[in-house]
């Protein structure tokens, strides 16, 4: 059974350049999740995807920032004109819609961590 | 709007004692609450979840919650601490569109 997988796991950049993440989330899992955790804080919400559709997307995702999840599998995160800000681990999580309006599991990946110069 | 607050960033305990570490909620609707896990340069693991079923959550290695609507809370707590504990634990509640919003975590260090 594998898990949600992350790549890459380190990511080391100067200022002013675009990275882009990668995440795989548990196959059969149509809801993935992005978050940004930065150091002595708790994860916060970046945005969601209901298979391949992009429902929300918080504030704290400037227009630097650009995700998708083309045929709702794998999904990628893109920060474009990287700033010492943007230094954090970003995590993605998956997890299925449940029935009967149950408050579903989400499993996390591992995280990447993005250093900014 | 939903929120979490967890009451210490940092608690220690010997081994063999009990851990308790604090969560309240704020939520305009009944929550759905969660404790995870996280280990140094790792994601977040389930604990545990309150989905209103039981106010008393078992989840794994041992720990509980107990959710108590009058006091807003859901605390995490385990009998009996093992060194293997050590790590950081964040409290959380679904917001809007499923999103989870966590608390600022607390770290838990764990001493013979």
């Amino acid at each position: 059974d594998t898990g949600v997988s992350q790549d890459p796991r380190h990511k080391i950049t100067k200022r002013g350049q675009n990275v882009t993440f990668r995440c795989d989330p548990i196959s059969e899992h149509n809801r993935l999740y992005w978050y940004r955790q930065t150091l002595g804080q708790g994860p916060e919400f970046l945005t969601y995807f209901q298979n391949e559709a992009q429902l929300e997307k918080s504030r704290l995702l400037s227009d630097r920032f650009s995700a998708e999840r083309p045929k709702g599998s794998f999904s990628t995160l893109e920060i474009q004109r990287t700033e010492q800000g943007d230094s954090a681990m970003y995590l993605c999580a998956s997890s299925l819609a449940p029935s009967g309006g149950v408050a579903e599991t989400q499993y996390f990946g591992p995280g990447t961590r993005l250093l900014v110069l | 709007a939903q929120s979490v607050t967890q009451l210490g960033s940092h608690v220690s305990v010997s081994e063999g004692a009990l851990v308790l570490l604090r969560c309240n909620y704020s939520s305009s609707v009944p929550p759905y609450l969660f404790w995870y896990v996280q280990y140094p340069n790792q994601g977040l693991q389930l604990l545990l979840k309150y989905t209103s079923a039981a106010t008393l959550v078992k989840g794994i290695n041992g720990f509980e919650a107990e959710f108590k609507k009058s006091e807003t809370s859901f605390h995490l707590t385990k009998p009996s601490a093992h060194m293997s504990d050590a790590a950081e634990y964040f409290c959380a509640v679904i917001g809007g569109y499923n999103k989870l919003i966590f608390g600022a975590g607390t770290r838990l260090a764990v001493h013979p």
